[in-house]
């Protein structure tokens, strides 16, 4: 059963504080997704990339946030420093090619911070 | 700008009885829609999808209706089941630069009430 892992499932920490979430997309999927999920917002789109190649971060604060991968089974989110407002959900996801047969998803990283 | 809009936090419905979610839209570039399905603690999973140039697609309970000229479309549980107690959320998809995007609304929590 294929899926998308995501770690750590839940982190907490202090503001100011550097945060990374991992994700390990399925095996063979060459795009991968990373959404943040908020009451106010719902799921928005932070970045994503096809074949390792970032396509598009516009949803994601650049002075903060950054999103790599750095080989095909790892892709990170990192927020640096951290701030209360950042406290969501990040959801990772993956899919192969452009197929509209729905993306992936992982379980999510909830991030407290406090 | 949001360009997928739930309009309804949250619906309840009686075990039975036919639940029905509404999204709309506001770009008509979009050229695939999709209803994913979440449980709490778990990522969303994908439920349906229709393509722009059809306006129904039937799977087993589930049904998605696409109104083009309203930029509206729903998605139709029948009978529904307490099982089908989630957050719906509403996505559409556009094609950028080889990638499929999806821009998902803020989700609406359906209750199947026994």
């Amino acid at each position: 059963d294929a899926r998308v892992t995501q770690t750590p499932r839940d982190k907490v920490t202090e503001m100011g504080q550097e945060v990374t979430m991992r994700c390990q997309p399925i095996l063979g999927h060459n795009t991968v997704f990373w959404y943040r999920q908020t009451m106010m917002q719902g799921l928005e789109l932070l970045a994503y990339f096809r074949n390792r190649a970032p396509l598009d971060d516009s949803g994601m604060p650049k002075d903060r946030f950054s999103a790599e991968m750095p080989d095909a089974t790892l892709a990170t989110l990192k927020i640096q420093p951290s701030e209360p407002r950042d406290s969501a959900v990040y959801f990772c996801a993956s899919a192969f090619g452009e197929g509209n047969y729905g993306y992936t998803f992982g379980s999510g990283t909830r991030l407290t911070v406090v | 700008d949001q360009q997928v809009k739930q309009n309804s936090p949250s619906l309840s419905v009686q075990e039975g009885r036919i639940s029905i979610l509404n999204c709309d839209y506001t770009n008509s570039m979009f050229d695939y829609f999709l209803w994913y399905k979440k449980y709490p603690a778990e990522g969303p999973t994908f439920l349906i999808s229709i393509s722009s140039i059809k306006d129904k697609n039937e799977d087993g309970r589930f049904t998605v209706f696409l109104n083009k000229s309203a930029k509206h479309l729903s998605l139709h549980i029948v009978p529904s089941q307490p099982g089908d107690s989630a957050v719906y959320f509403c996505a559409a998809s556009s094609i950028i630069q080889g990638a499929q995007k999806l821009v998902f609304g803020q989700g609406t929590r359906l209750t199947i009430n026994p």
